[in-house]
């Protein structure tokens, strides 16, 4: 799988929206951009992914590069809920069944 | 709909012991993966299984971990002897059998201590 690079930790406060960036310039045509997030004491868990286009869900927002080598992954009003580590992965569509590959993420800090 | 269930939560075993940990996956779901988080690092794959089956147990320790899934349903972990190193959060996911996109659904985890 090619390789992501996120910041190391972020900071926000409460109810402001937050912007988390993911660079993977050596993106496939084929591959699909992941995020996953992790609370504390807790298993990851399924944010959003996209492959070109903008995607929306409850939880974010994901916005692609038109080159797709970048990524940012959008809370809209962060909450102190959303205090966790979170995970950009690309993820081949020839390799869906395979697992997944976490980089060290970034690491959310929510301030009420 | 029920998420994966992992137990224990929690263990504190010496070192050269043995331990098991167990996951039950989501009703329905043929792919079972067990991943190693070790503390500040984000989760390793460690094996993978589709039903019954191992898919992938390439960066499985084979001399001290062993991974079962008999009735291609629950599944059972087991590292004989622990060493120091093994200390970690197990985690378990699942994920449907025909699923172009791959979501996998995490248990909880559980915290092995090697003292």
């Amino acid at each position: 799988d090619a390789k992501t690079t996120q910041p190391n930790s972020m900071e926000s406060n409460e109810e402001e929206p937050v912007h988390l960036p993911c660079n993977h310039s050596t993106i496939s045509g084929t591959d699909y951009i992941h995020w996953y997030r992790q609370l504390p004491s807790q298993g990851p868990e399924y944010v959003i992914h996209g492959l070109t286009s903008n995607v929306n869900n409850r939880m974010a927002s994901l916005a692609i590069a038109e080159d797709r080598k970048s990524s940012t992954l959008i809370l809209h009003r962060a909450t102190l809920r959303d205090a966790a580590v979170y995970y950009c992965i690309l993820r081949d569509l020839d390799q869906a069944g395979t697992a997944l590959i976490f980089g060290k993420g970034t690491t959310l800090s929510v301030s009420s | 709909e029920a998420g994966v269930a992992q137990s224990p939560r929690y263990k504190i075993i010496e070192k050269r012991q043995s331990v098991a940990f167990w996951c039950n996956p989501i009703s329905g779901h043929a792919t079972l993966y067990w991943y190693q988080q070790i503390l500040g690092q984000g989760p390793k794959l460690l094996i993978q299984f589709q039903n019954n089956g191992v898919v992938d147990d390439s960066q499985l320790p084979k001399d001290r971990f062993s991974a079962e899934r008999l009735k291609g349903v629950d599944s059972t972990l087991k590292i004989q002897p622990a060493k120091l190193e093994d200390s970690a959060v197990y985690l378990c996911a699942s994920s449907p059998m025909v699923s172009s996109y791959n979501e996998q659904f995490f248990g909880p985890g559980t915290r092995l201590t090697v003292l």
